[in-house]
């Protein structure tokens, strides 16, 4: 079945740090691939869409500048939270599209704590 | 805006016994809809996805979509205590050239051996 890796699993940084997550498709071709973020006690909000490719559609009230994304390949998106704060602290999960799958693959989160 | 509710929990249930899951959604485009396990601390991984009207069951498990009522549910039989997570139904809809999925809050499933 379809894999999704994405790490790294758990990141600790400093308050005004950036840190990168990625997310790959190991056995497909993610011509698409979602961000979304999740608190403590609540469902999983969709930040953004990455494009092969092109530029990432955001979310209304998700900032572009902070949460940046990079789909540069077919297998590849990169989530870079840059100067990270308390509040930004969440579970960051990936998912993968594939016009070919019956289902999204996603992949097995990320916990960010910033401190 | 998309909006998909899901019955308030938590839900208990004895082990053995049915539990039954709750999803309603507001968006009258969606096309396929989801059934998602989310055990705590984990991503979700999906359980089961339905398009059509009706009943689809794959093991212990029977979702049922009922579109002219914007309602999906999902039944688990022979509940077993490792059945206890949080359950997210999800709504797909075409944005683009891509499907999005909404998802509802999730409800806390607990079976009680």
């Amino acid at each position: 079945g379809a894999v999704v890796s994405q790490h790294p699993s758990w990141v600790i940084c400093k308050s005004g740090t950036s840190v990168k997550i990625e997310c790959r498709s190991l056995d497909f071709q993610a011509t698409t691939m979602f961000w979304y973020r999740q608190f403590p006690k609540q469902s999983l909000m969709l930040m953004a869409t990455s494009n092969e490719g092109s530029k990432a559609t955001y979310e209304q009230g998700v900032e572009k500048d902070k949460f940046l994304i990079n789909h540069a390949s077919l297998t590849l998106s990169t989530l870079t939270v840059t100067s990270a704060h308390p509040e930004d602290s969440s579970f960051y999960i990936c998912s993968a599209s594939d016009r070919g799958l019956q289902g999204y693959t996603f992949g097995s989160g990320t916990r960010l704590t910033v401190v | 805006q998309k909006e998909v509710e899901q019955n308030s929990g938590p839900l208990s249930v004895p082990e053995g016994a049915i539990a039954s899951l709750n999803c309603t959604y507001s968006d009258r485009g969606s096309q396929s809809f989801f059934w998602y396990r989310q055990y705590s601390g984990k991503s979700p991984e999906l359980i089961m996805f339905i398009y059509s009207n009706g009943d689809k069951e794959d093991g212990r498990f029977t979702a049922q979509l009922n579109k002219a009522s914007q309602y999906v549910s999902l039944l688990i039989r022979d509940s077993q205590p490792s059945d206890s997570a949080t359950y997210l139904c999800a709504v797909g809809t075409v944005s683009g050239s891509a499907r999005q999925l909404t998802f509802g809050s999730g409800t806390q499933l607990t079976v009680l051996p």
